[in-house]
């Protein structure tokens, strides 16, 4: 079964300082890899996903991760955060067939002035 | 109005009380989902449905029930609730996709409903 770590709890960070949230995942082959967000009160979106191909993919909130076999990792970055970016952060699994996700423990994103 | 709706928002019961938490979906999605998020431990699956004739235990079903009731409804229930049972509630559901695989692999979330077991 596929699992996921997020090994940071908690990230406070400047607002337009730069940003990286580290995902790590198991899993035997390629995984289907997915960032959400979770704003306070709010369910969770879809920031970004990988499939396959391209390993670095761009998302919303101009968001991007880069999916690194060697490591199984899938990190997820922005260049300048905002206040607006302030949440708590998912990274998730899925398994070809499968059709359900594994989640991490979510890192809190705190943004300062 | 939200695409996937989730009632209550809010609930606080005594332990030992039966309690349902119900879900309905505008998407036409096949697949719903019920997750439990607790502190630190991030969603964890309680149960899934593919369709209204196919329910499937997820990691931590002990304590739930769920009945699909139609292909827009999945409710969760707990026969007799406890304290550890104390957590937000999550429905999800995701799109069967053209060759029954993966579509977008997009989990769409309601808003949660909140649930407090004295």
């Amino acid at each position: 079964a596929q699992s996921v770590t997020q090994p940071d709890i908690h990230i406070t960070v400047s607002e337009g300082a730069s940003l990286e949230l580290r995902c790590n995942y198991s899993y035997g082959a390629t995984p289907y890899l997915f960032w959400y967000v979770q704003s306070p009160g709010q369910g969770l979106q879809l920031l970004l996903k990988y499939f396959s191909g391209d390993t670095l993919v761009q998302g919303i909130k101009g968001f991007e991760a880069e999916f690194k076999r060697s490591q199984s990792s899938f990190n997820l970055r922005k260049p300048s955060v905002h206040w607006s970016d302030a949440a708590e952060y998912f990274c998730a699994v899925g398994a070809p067939n499968d059709y359900k996700l594994s989640f991490g423990a979510g890192t809190t994103v705190t943004v300062r002035a | 109005d939200a695409d996937v709706t989730q009632t209550p928002r809010n609930r606080i019961t005594k332990t030992g009380k039966r309690i349902m938490l119900e879900c309905s979906q505008t998407k036409g999605h096949d697949r719903m989902y019920w997750y439990r998020q607790d502190p630190g431990l991030g969603l964890r699956l309680i149960y899934y449905s593919f369709d209204v004739k196919d329910i499937n235990k997820g990691e931590i079903s002990d304590g739930y029930s769920v009945s699909r009731q139609a292909q827009a409804k999945f409710s969760l229930s707990l026969e007799s609730a406890i304290p550890n049972q104390t957590a937000l509630y999550f429905c999800a559901t995701s799109d069967t996709g053209l060759a029954g695989g993966w579509n977008t692999g997009e989990l769409f979330f309601g808003e949660g409903s909140r649930l407090t077991v004295l």
